[in-house]
């Protein structure tokens, strides 16, 4: 069994609709969270990251983990076509370069 | 901005042959990384190196191997390529000072073996 499950979608939405992305993990010495965005033919670049539990927001993005559940969350607030992308979870013990990811969702946002 | 150059978007090779993939970072980092990313699978670790002429093993380290002899370049080598080698390869780097600093990724080597 796999350490992080991501549901791979593809998960479409309309332009303005909340997008809400999620992934479940079982190693409990996770301590940072991150979300990744991949655009189509492009490598991943860091979108959000949370340390421990609880929520972070930036701009239109908001992260929440939640540990006791072993669940971390991605909400995308009014949702552009930009934002059609597949967006990877990844979290790690300590270094941030040794992660381990889900296995992304693909987002659609239609205009 | 931070470049992670990667020398080939697509190679096709053929099973048992000696492949070498490379990577370029232009902004003086410590850390680099190799990744696989496979559909269902996500991204994997393959190999990392935290300074010149060092190297770890990550989570899928067979039959792989890598070298970095000079800072700013990260080469992974698969010494006798298989058809389940077949994958997206993604190179990645980050500052070093702390080893909590975000990754930069290339934008990947499509890489087939027939």
């Amino acid at each position: 069994q796999k350490e992080v499950e991501q549901d791979p979608g593809p998960l479409s939405v309309p332009e303005g609709a909340i997008v809400s992305l999620n992934c479940t993990y079982s190693n409990s010495a996770f301590q940072y969270f991150m979300w990744y965005r991949q655009y189509s033919r492009k490598g991943p670049e860091l979108l959000m990251y949370t340390y421990s539990s609880g929520n972070k927001e930036d701009g239109r993005f908001t992260a929440q983990v939640d540990k006791s559940s072993k669940y971390i969350s991605l909400f995308i607030r009014d949702s552009q076509p930009s934002d059609s992308a597949t967006y990877l979870c990844a979290m790690t013990t300590d270094s941030w370069g040794k992660l381990q990811f889900g296995a992304g969702t693909q987002v659609v946002v239609t205009p | 901005d931070v470049k992670v150059t990667q020398s080939s978007r697509y190679l096709v090779k053929r099973t048992g042959e000696k492949v070498f993939l490379e990577c370029v970072q232009d902004m003086d980092h410590e850390n680099m990384f190799w990744y696989r990313q496979d559909p269902g699978l996500g991204l994997r670790l393959i190999y990392f190196s935290y300074d010149v002429k060092m190297k770890e093993k990550g989570d899928i380290p067979e039959g792989y191997s890598v070298s970095r002899e000079k800072k700013e370049r990260f080469s992974l080598i698969l010494e006798s390529a298989s058809t389940n080698q077949t994958s997206m390869y993604l190179c990645a780097s980050s500052l070093g000072s702390t080893r909590r600093e975000k990754l930069f990724f290339g934008s990947g080597t499509q890489l087939s073996v027939l």
